[in-house]
């Protein structure tokens, strides 16, 4: 299975902060990676897929690159409504795996 | 609108069977790849299974022979059966609805399944 690695694990940003999350996973999947967002008890929701395409509705603050191994979320202006735990998830190979998350904290 | 609406979860004796459902509105299931996705109580996301609009079904290697994922197309619905439960298969179960390429573009709410004498 491929392994996918997120840092760090938390942040602590203020409102307006850019923030920066990576993912690695331990074999190349081009470009077949998601992101998606998890609030308190609510299910997760997608963000991001084939790397860099931002999913209808999401606003453009989020963004994300790379390709291979090696990816990034951005979110460019942090807002009160986006602390919340951040997931990359690979489709290049079954099974889907996901990483560990990244909890996005109010500093 | 896209609503997917689980439900069936509860509490189980380690051993024991229970059947997930998940109820769809706005699009058929039948024409859509369909996946269950788990996440054990404050852990990360794990995907489960999954059923292509073909009738190929999928599943990880900690389920495989113990849960079958299944479609009700005059009811259209997504059924997980879920039998032999142990303690790790304590999560709550998400069913989604995947787009081009995997990615799982409408989730349900999540039912909450608990293996526990």
């Amino acid at each position: 299975d491929i392994q996918m690695t997120q840092s760090p694990s938390s942040v602590s940003a203020s409102i307006g902060d850019r923030v920066t999350i990576t993912c690695r996973a331990s074999q190349g999947i081009s470009s077949w990676l998601a992101w998606y967002q998890q609030k308190p008890g609510k299910a997760p929701k997608l963000l991001i897929y084939a790397a860099s395409s931002l999913q209808s509705g999401v606003p453009s603050r989020f963004s994300g690159s790379g390709s291979g191994t090696d990816f990034t979320l951005t979110i460019s202006s942090l807002q009160p409504e986006d602390f919340a735990t951040y997931y990359c998830q690979q489709a290049n190979s079954f099974p889907p795996t996901f990483g560990g998350g990244t909890k996005v904290e109010i500093k | 609108e896209v609503q997917l609406v689980e439900t069936g979860g509860g509490l189980i004796q380690p051993g024991g069977s229970l059947r997930l459902s998940c109820a769809a509105s706005g699009f058929t299931v039948s024409s859509n790849y369909m996946s269950w996705v788990r996440q054990a109580p404050g852990k990360g996301l794990e995907w489960v299974s999954v059923i292509y609009s073909g009738g190929s079904t999928y599943y990880a290697d900690s389920v495989k022979g113990r849960f079958t994922i299944s479609r009700d197309n005059s009811k259209n619905t997504l059924y997980l059966q879920m039998n032999s439960l142990r303690a790790e298969d304590t999560a709550v179960y998400y069913c989604a609805r995947e787009g081009d390429g995997g990615y799982a573009s409408y989730w349900g709410q999540g039912t909450l399944v608990t293996v526990s004498s």
